[in-house]
């Protein structure tokens, strides 16, 4: 079966610091995206990045990088500059390339930033 | 351009009733995913629509069906609740492989 573990329930940060957020998963398939998605207080699931599996080269959205480890399925999200608006829920989510668009989460990391 | 939209934002129900919960996706995106959040958990898929057709179906009993209209939007049916449907339940609607999430509609049942 494939799953998603995020092991880190909680984690805090300094504005202007940087952190790390950590999530593993478990799958057979060779091809597959990986996501992590912000959920603030208001609900909405946000996406923050996105990998491609085929793709070598760790994905970057501005602030928000990953270090993808295809051999150790591990799909870590770092957070550089963190901000006051950071603070939220993070989903580490997984879903295979074909014959599917079903997304499977992790249980959240909940991310606290302090002025 | 609006997003995903839901409602009811709330709503609470007692054990054996039925709940319906409707989702208007993004415009121009014609597959419409529902997911159930339970609390302090991620997000379980529950079922997909396309073209009116339910496409693909997530671990979930009978008592949870769906329906997709014409105009791309979607319903989520619930029956006979029990106090374990308690939960945040998210429509999302897609585009070129990506997810764009509503708000979400947290179900109570007593």
């Amino acid at each position: 079966a494939q799953t998603v573990t995020q092991s880190q329930p909680e984690m805090s940060v300094q504005e202007a610091e940087t952190v790390t957020l950590s999530c593993t998963y478990d799958t057979s398939e060779s091809d597959y995206y990986l996501f992590w998605y912000k959920q603030p207080p208001s609900r909405q699931m946000i996406l923050v990045i996105r990998q491609e599996a085929y793709k070598q080269q760790n994905a970057t959205e501005n602030r928000f990088s990953v270090n993808f480890q295809k051999a150790a399925k591990s799909f870590s999200l770092k957070i550089s500059d963190s901000q006051l608006g950071d603070a939220a829920m993070y989903f580490c989510a997984y879903r295979p390339r074909a014959f599917t668009d079903k997304l499977i989460f992790g249980t959240g990391t909940r991310l606290q930033v302090f002025p | 351009d609006a997003g995903v939209t839901q409602s009811p934002t709330h709503l609470i129900k007692t054990r054996g009733q039925q709940v319906t919960l409707r989702c208007s996706p993004k415009s121009g995106h014609d597959t419409v995913s529902w997911y159930q959040q339970a609390l302090g958990q991620g997000p379980q898929f529950i079922f997909q629509y396309y073209e009116e057709e339910e496409r693909q179906r997530g671990n979930f009993p009978d008592r949870f069906s769906g329906h997709q209209f014409p105009n791309y939007s979607s319903e989520l049916n619930v029956n006979a609740l029990l106090l374990g449907d308690s939960a945040l339940y998210l429509c999302a609607s897609q585009w070129s492989g990506e997810l764009f999430f509503g708000e979400g509609s947290r179900l109570t049942v007593l």
